[in-house]
């Protein structure tokens, strides 16, 4: 099976401080990786998809500045919340898309990374 | 997204029994569907999968109905343990918006011992 990890898995930081989180795929290469935001009981939004090589490709409504995202290899992809405020308080998941042995496709996920702004 | 602010629907079930979480996709020309389990503080974790083409798909102790018409998505758990209880979510995958997977609501499922 395919493996992602993120780093750091939970991340405590002070307001207008800057955190990268990484996520990497331990066993295939990852063209595409997706970057998730997920608030306490609610369901996972799509924040934006990172593309090896170029520039990342933004969700209506989502900050390029403010989210900044680096697909820096083929196996790594870090998202960068730029001076977090409380409200940037979130999970963020990534995944990447891995397909096993010819048939479809399946978006593989990260363990995700618990930020909390104070 | 169409699903921030909207809280978690929960199924409370019988050790044993089978459970049945439903989702409703939006867009009728979604290419395939995955059903994941996601625990407290984990990532998702990939269930089952279903492509457009079919109607009924069987895993181990799991099963996916697909009702095109009226663009509805079913998860079947048989025998369900307390290992089962997460969240899961349903996600719809269009080849044609550069491979995104949209996530629906979701569903809380909990298995009482």
């Amino acid at each position: 099976g395919a493996v992602v990890s993120q780093h750091p898995s939970w991340v405590i930081c002070k307001s207008g401080t800057s955190v990268k989180i990484e996520c990497r795929s331990l066993d295939f290469q990852a063209t595409t990786m997706f970057w998730y935001r997920q608030f306490p009981k609610q369901s996972l939004m799509l924040m934006a998809t990172s593309n090896e090589g170029s520039k990342a490709t933004y969700e209506q409504g989502v900050e390029k500045d403010k989210f900044l995202i680096n697909h820096a290899s083929l196996t790594l992809s870090t998202l960068t919340v730029t001076s977090a405020h409380p409200e940037d308080s979130s999970f963020y998941i990534c995944s990447a898309p891995w397909t096993s042995g010819g048939s479809r496709e399946t978006q593989y996920f990260g363990p995700g990374t618990r930020l909390l702004v104070l | 997204g169409e699903n921030v602010g909207l809280h978690l629907p929960t199924l409370s079930v019988q050790e044993g029994d089978n459970s049945i979480i439903n989702c409703a996709y939006s867009n009728s020309a979604s290419d395939y569907f995955i059903w994941y389990k996601q625990e407290s503080g984990k990532g998702p974790q990939f269930i089952i999968d279903i492509r457009s083409n079919m109607d009924k798909r069987q895993g181990q102790r799991v099963t996916v109905l697909l009702n095109k018409t009226v663009k509805h998505l079913s998860l079947q758990i048989a025998a369900t343990q307390p290992g089962d209880s997460a969240v899961y979510f349903c996600a719809e995958f269009n080849y044609n918006q550069g491979g995104k997977l949209i996530f629906g609501q979701g569903t809380e499922l909990s298995v009482k011992p």
